[in-house]
């Protein structure tokens, strides 16, 4: 059984950094085909694909935040990391993590979703 | 602003069916990319209802179906339930953007 978790902070302020970790469990990143990706829904709105890694390390990025993001992964831990820089109240949302396999491109299953608020 | 358009709403009496557009164009649905639809229960994270097309994961009634046709896709539910009140969401790859493209999202009531 899949199963995937995000964590991070609740809150942050405008231009910090977000940082979110995914730990997940029942596969492995070093496996063929395998990836991890990150969704954000802000609240009332659509989901927003943001990054995902694979597991031969391949990274894909949303254009219009690539700028801004960085995606991870230590395959010892089970986990992939994204970073966010420079946090503005348009990033408040809700960040999901979700599995992933190369040979599709849907997303299965998801992390239960981690809140973050940007405000001063 | 999202390039795959659903209607904001869909509405119908238990055990009605109803059907939940998705359009997109030449650069995702258009270009033979798969559509995949979620639904979003009130609170929760989205779950795979429908991938490639029209594959139901193991789990998922077969009241839901999918199809696709041009640049277009479509979900049905058929013997509409209370407990398919929820958000839905179609999802498909845009080569033109590079990205993973979520629709717009329809909320399904029963009424």
């Amino acid at each position: 059984q899949i199963t995937l978790k995000e964590s991070g902070p609740t809150l942050v302020k405008p231009t910090q950094t977000l940082t979110l970790t995914c730990t997940f469990s029942g596969f492995s990143l070093s496996t063929s085909g395998v990836g991890v990706g990150w969704i954000r829904q802000p609240p009332g709105k659509a989901l927003e694909w943001l990054a995902l890694i694979y597991w031969d390390d391949d990274k894909r990025y949303r254009p219009s935040l690539k700028s801004r993001l960085t995606i991870t992964k230590d395959t010892s831990k089970n986990q992939v990391v994204l970073t966010m820089t420079n946090m503005g109240p348009v990033d408040t949302a809700t960040y999901f993590c979700a599995h992933i396999i190369s040979y599709g491109n849907w997303f299965d299953p998801w992390g239960q979703g981690t809140q973050v608020t940007v405000s001063s | 602003q999202s390039v795959l358009t659903q209607p904001p709403s869909v509405s119908g009496a238990p055990g009605q069916r109803v059907t939940i557009s998705c359009t997109g164009s030449s650069s995702n649905i258009g270009a033979r990319y798969d559509v995949h639809w979620y639904q979003q229960l009130p609170g929760t994270a989205p779950k795979l209802l429908i991938y490639d097309n029209f594959n139901r994961p193991s789990g998922v009634p077969d009241r839901f179906s999918g199809s696709k046709s041009g640049t277009s896709a479509s979900l049905a539910i058929t013997g509409l339930q209370a407990e398919d009140e929820a958000d839905y969401y179609c999802q498909s790859y845009d080569s033109s953007l590079n990205d993973y493209v979520f629709g717009t999202g329809t909320k399904v009531t029963v009424l």
